[in-house]
């Protein structure tokens, strides 16, 4: 178990420009999630993959917000044309299953600004 | 829908001393799952300790203990012995569903906790 895994951790971009983080998760972990977290507030629930399947996505991932999960492994999250209210902890989680406490393993998140 | 209020946005305390962190909530699911976790300034939530609803006993972990008074809606943490170590932001969640179905973790705002040598 080497945990969750995310990449970049730091990121400054400007404004108008595409990023793009990757996420790693425990590998026997079939579902992942992406959260972000603003200044002073708690992790949001941005979006929600089983397997390769992305199953839901917030009202808060506007069109300019992409995720995939290729072959189920890694997952990537992908701003198009940043703006400067996307500047947030961005954080990865996986999970083996659903409805026991051991469910969620969160990465060390990637923090973007964009100037 | 659900909700979580941490009602302490700091908090400091001498070392070796117990702290309690508060955290109320708010649902009509029978069936719910309550954590807590640490985020330290590297940024990763760390696992602390788990309450089920239907959990006959408080949870413990350690150092960690969970007060939970159901019908009160609380779910207070207690750290006991504090070490220089636990400062970082605390943050109270809730398992919940999706209006799809899927589970998810709720949130709150979080305790910032300092510890003084």
């Amino acid at each position: 178990d080497t945990g969750v895994s995310q990449d970049p951790r730091h990121k400054i971009t400007k404004r108008g420009q595409n990023v793009t983080f990757r996420c790693d998760p425990i590998s026997e972990h079939n579902r992942l999630y992406w959260y972000r977290q603003t200044l002073g507030q708690g992790p949001e629930f941005l979006t929600y993959f089983q397997n390769e399947a992305q199953l839901e996505k917030s009202r808060l991932l506007s069109d300019r917000f992409s995720a995939e999960r290729p072959k189920g492994s890694f997952s990537t999250l992908e701003i198009q044309r940043t703006e400067q209210g996307d500047s947030a902890m961005y954080l990865c989680a996986s999970s083996r299953g659903t409805g026991t406490h051991y469910g969620y393993t969160f990465g060390s998140g990637t923090r973007l600004t964009v100037v | 829908a659900q909700k979580i209020t941490q009602t302490q946005p700091g908090m400091f305390v001498q070392e070796k001393e117990a702290v309690t962190l508060d955290c109320t909530y708010d649902t009509s699911d029978p069936s719910y799952g309550l954590f807590w976790y640490k985020q330290p300034s590297s940024g990763e939530m760390i696992f602390l300790i788990y309450q089920g609803s239907y959990d006959q006993q408080n949870a413990t972990e350690g150092r960690y203990s969970l007060n939970f008074q159901k019908a009160r809606k609380s779910a207070n943490l207690v750290i006991s012995a504090s070490q220089l170590g636990d400062s970082a932001m605390y943050f109270c969640a809730m398992r919940d569903l999706t209006n799809f179905g899927n589970e998810k973790l709720t949130f709150g705002t979080g305790t910032r906790l300092t510890i003084i040598p």
